[in-house]
């Protein structure tokens, strides 16, 4: 089975910079992946890791450790319309998703 | 990115009826559909994989004579609510991918109130 560890809420300010964190145990791994969730809509994708590294997407990055089974989302320059929920989740054997909790983020002025 | 639609947007029935959701890619064939679930404040419940032509495979706990699931195309997956109670109320999502891509492209969303 999986299991998926990520913060609950957290808070930064407008133009800052905020890491969240996912701490993963599998059984099975096809990558991992962070999508951004706004109230009441479906998620969008925002990045894909299957190699060790940081992937870097404009004011998003995307860090993930296979061996530590971790990885982080950094937002930069934050705005007001970062404010959301984002979601880890982990790709399995057959291609399913293991979401994560989600991590509610508010960006305040 | 890919585009999934889904329809209806929101559908409020009575308890007892039946209802269809359909869930369609727009410019690409997706040979792989997934269904969540999502409860308030909660997080996405995968509730079936469904691949185009075959018995969709349904998460432990799902039942699948309730949650009827047809990929009959390429491009099109339904779920029927079947006997629809209160407790089936949710955000349904569907989710699409295609040949060996990992990337999943997620419909709107229908949100569903059972009376």
């Amino acid at each position: 089975g999986q299991n998926i560890d990520q913060p609950t809420e957290m808070t930064a300010t407008e133009g800052a910079i905020v890491q969240i964190n996912c701490t993963y145990q599998t059984s099975g791994f096809n990558g991992l992946f962070w999508y951004q969730q706004h109230a009441g809509e479906a998620p969008t994708f925002l990045s894909y890791n299957v190699l060790d590294g940081l992937e870097e997407k404009g004011r998003f990055s995307s860090f993930l450790s296979r061996s530590k089974g971790y990885s982080y989302l950094l937002l930069k320059e934050l705005q007001m319309k970062d404010s959301a929920s984002y979601l880890c989740a982990v790709s399995g054997s057959a291609r399913q998703l293991t979401f994560g909790s989600g991590t509610q983020l508010t960006v305040l002025p | 990115g890919a585009v999934v639609s889904q329809h209806p947007s929101w559908v409020i029935c009575k308890s007892g009826t039946s209802v269809k959701i359909e869930c369609r890619s727009l410019d690409f064939q997706a040979t792989t559909m997934f269904w969540y679930r999502q409860f308030p404040k909660q997080s996405l419940m995968l509730m079936a994989t469904s691949n185009e032509g075959s018995k969709a495979t349904y998460e432990q706990g799902v039942e699948k004579d309730k949650f009827l699931i047809n990929h009959a195309s390429l491009t099109l997956s339904t779920l029927t609510v079947t006997s629809a109670h209160p407790e089936d109320s949710s955000f349904y999502i569907c989710s699409g991918t295609s040949g060996d891509q990992e990337t999943q492209y997620f419909g709107p969303g229908t949100r569903l109130l059972v009376l």
